[in-house]
């Protein structure tokens, strides 16, 4: 069966410090991967998404990236954090194609101070 | 262009009592409609999924939704409310055939005992 994990789960960074998320996926070959950002109120918002190793799309212009170096990994980062990066940030994975399920990391909770 | 709405960030019902959450989408395709739950601090895990096989889907945890063309909505029920039922239930659409999904705000459900 299919996994899907990200790490760390929680972390408190330092405005102007740098960020790096991973997140992987077990079980499959060439998922679509997704980096999701859920703020308090606002919903979920799609970051980025990659079908493929290299190939990744920017949903929204800000101060974070995405890279896809391997067929089952995904990492988030920034250079310099800003307060507004606070959040949930989780991962997810599903097959391409029309309708299919996306499937949830467990996600990990970033504080800037 | 896929859009979800929600109606409704919190919802307070009682134990027992009929649990009724709203989405209305657009879509200019036939749409995949999902609902996922979120509880404290977890990713998101799929309740149900409409691929256009049957009207009334049902879902785990005694969930289920009705697809209403007509009124463009995919409404989530339960008969009986129950206390673990306490979460953040979201609505979802399909985004054509790149596999991503449109997710709603969300709506927190309260449930007294």
């Amino acid at each position: 069966s299919q996994t899907i994990h990200q790490w760390p789960a929680t972390l408190v960074q330092p405005v102007g410090s740098p960020l790096s998320l991973e997140c992987t996926v077990e079980g499959t070959s060439n998922p679509n991967l997704y980096w999701y950002r859920q703020a308090a109120g606002r919903g979920l918002q799609l970051l980025f998404y990659s079908v493929g190793i290299g190939q990744i799309s920017s949903e929204v212009p800000q101060n974070l990236s995405a890279s896809r170096p391997q067929d089952r990994q995904f990492i988030l980062s920034s250079k310099k954090l800003l307060l507004s990066d606070s959040g949930f940030y989780l991962c997810a994975w599903n097959r391409g194609g029309t309708g299919n399920t996306i499937y949830f990391g467990e996600g990990s909770w970033l504080t800037v101070v | 262009a896929q859009s979800v709405t929600q109606l409704g960030s919190h919802v307070s019902v009682s134990e027992g009592a009929l649990v009724l959450l709203r989405c209305n989408y657009s879509s200019s395709v036939p749409p995949y409609l999902f609902w996922y739950v979120q509880y404290p601090n977890q990713g998101l895990q799929l309740l149900l999924k409409y691929t256009s096989a049957a009207t009334l889907v049902k879902g785990i945890n005694g969930f289920e939704a009705e697809f209403k063309k007509s009124e463009t909505s995919f409404h989530l029920t339960k008969p009986s409310a129950h206390m673990s039922d306490a979460a953040e239930y979201f609505c979802a659409v399909s985004r054509g055939s790149q596999g991503n999904l449109i997710f709603g705000k969300g709506t927190k459900l309260s449930v007294k005992p």
